[in-house]
């Protein structure tokens, strides 16, 4: 079976710093353009970040970019999310998405249940 | 970057009926290899986003064929043509032509 797992949420100073982990799990990861996508509560969705399969690109939105890094470890199959400089308008729920085809990015097939972030002091 | 806009923004609808959002997208879709970038997602109430529509009109694997995509360039529809309770939930339409990929607003489709 398809999987994707989210974890690593939780509650974050502003400022603070905070590493999202999905596990992937049914499908040969590294193939796979993977994104995370968040929706804020009460709020539509926004697509945060996109990784290549073999790590050799990647895109951000730009309200994350230069603060939060997105990663993947092939041999694990786990997709990260690094997110520095934490602010209160980044609170949501992050979905870990698996892109549909191996070629390109988009067309989100698979996703996970989600982890959720608070930024709180 | 492309702004993506969808109408209207709550849609009550009568099971049997049909139904219709619309997106439009401030820069065409449209690629060079003749496919419209644009996917359409239902999010059922406490779910995650499922896709149901790629590339503008083709189905993802598992859903039902009373939902069809339309539209090439920058105006786009999505068709239900009997709308089953099953079926709540909101609709997003995204931009998936380049980055930053982009979803439109929203629309929240409820039983009348």
């Amino acid at each position: 079976e398809v999987q994707l797992v989210e974890s690593g949420g939780g509650l974050v100073q502003p400022g603070g710093s905070l590493r999202l982990s999905c596990a992937a799990s049914g499908f040969t990861f590294r193939s796979y353009w993977m994104s995370w996508v968040r929706q804020a509560p009460g709020k539509g969705l926004e697509w945060v970040a996109t990784i290549k399969g073999d790590e050799t690109d990647n895109y951000y939105v730009d309200s994350v970019r230069g603060r939060f890094t997105i990663s993947r470890d092939n041999a694990k199959n786990s997709l990260y999310l690094q997110m520095n400089s934490l602010r209160a308008v980044d609170t949501a729920v992050y979905y870990c998405a698996r892109d549909r085809v191996p070629e390109s990015y988009g067309d989100m097939d698979v996703w996970g249940k989600g982890t959720t972030v608070m930024v709180s002091s | 970057d492309i702004v993506m806009t969808q109408s209207p923004l709550s849609l009550p609808v009568t099971p049997g009926e049909p139904a219709s959002i619309s997106c439009r997208s401030s820069q065409s879709l449209l690629h060079s290899n003749g496919y419209n970038f644009l996917d359409w997602y239902l999010q059922k109430p406490g779910q995650s986003p499922q896709l149901l529509i790629f590339l503008g009109s083709h189905r993802a694997s598992g859903v039902p064929d009373r939902f069809s995509g339309s539209g090439s360039g920058t105006d786009f529809t999505l068709k239900i043509s009997r709308v089953e309770a099953e079926d709540v939930g909101v609709y997003y339409c995204m931009n998936s032509l380049r980055a930053p990929l982009s979803f439109g607003g929203g629309t929240k489709v409820e039983i009348k």
